[in-house]
């Protein structure tokens, strides 16, 4: 099964909002990254925050991580319609090595 | 820099047949990945590398075989193609350092296998 679940599958939001994305993982964790795909492309990561983080920030996306529930949330703020992608959620779990865990995505629509 | 460059873009292939898809990276990465990526079942990873010479097996290797003659190739094979194969492949490059760096992802490979 997956080790990283997305919620929702799904967003639509008009352009100037914010999106805000969640991610609940199993088990324990180095690291939690993010990533982008626009339709027909690879994945392009966004942002990384370690297990020992809370919060991080990157332009307009903010990352928050909270182990001791097992979940973390991105937040686009002032959506664009070029933001419109999937964003997948991807865990480095402590047994994995340099593997990670992806999980489905959410399929962010901005619309003009 | 191209990054992670991934080829054929598109193939169809009849059930049994072989081929073999190649990626190539132009960052010098120890670490390279192959995932297949289906609707509703995110990125599942197949082989992976730690560096020229090596393999092992991720989540879903039936089927496929691989190899990392070069550091910077690294090649899935189908011997006998499936209709179950049918997905889109994603190559993926990383440097050595464990659990801190970011992959980074070539554009797919789009499969049909009839």
């Amino acid at each position: 099964s997956q080790q990283g679940e997305e919620d929702p599958q799904a967003l639509s939001i008009q352009e100037g909002e914010n999106a805000t994305m969640n991610c609940s993982y199993k088990t324990s964790i180095n690291n939690l990254q993010w990533y982008r795909q626009n339709s027909g492309r690879g994945l392009v990561h966004l942002i990384l925050i370690r297990s020992n983080e809370r919060e991080k920030h990157s332009g307009r996306l903010r990352v928050t991580l909270d182990t001791s529930k097992k979940s973390s949330s991105l937040l686009i703020t002032a959506s664009r319609a070029a933001d419109t992608a999937s964003y997948f959620c991807a865990t480095d779990p402590q047994t994995s090595g340099s593997r990670l865990t992806f999980g489905e995505g959410t399929q962010l629509t901005v619309n003009p | 820099n191209a990054g992670v460059t991934q080829t054929p873009k598109f193939r169809v292939l009849k059930t049994g047949q072989s081929m073999t898809l190649l990626c190539a990276q132009d960052m010098n990465h120890e670490y390279m990945y192959w995932y297949r990526q289906d609707p509703g079942m995110g990125l599942r990873l197949i082989h992976y590398s730690v560096g020229e010479g090596t393999t092992a097996k991720g989540e879903v290797p039936d089927g496929y075989n691989v190899s990392r003659l070069k550091k910077q190739n690294f090649l899935l094979g189908l011997e006998s193609a499936a209709p179950s194969q049918t997905s889109v492949y994603f190559c993926a490059s990383s440097q050595p350092v464990a659990g801190n760096q970011p992959q980074h992802f070539g554009d797919g490979t789009r499969l049909s296998i009839l």
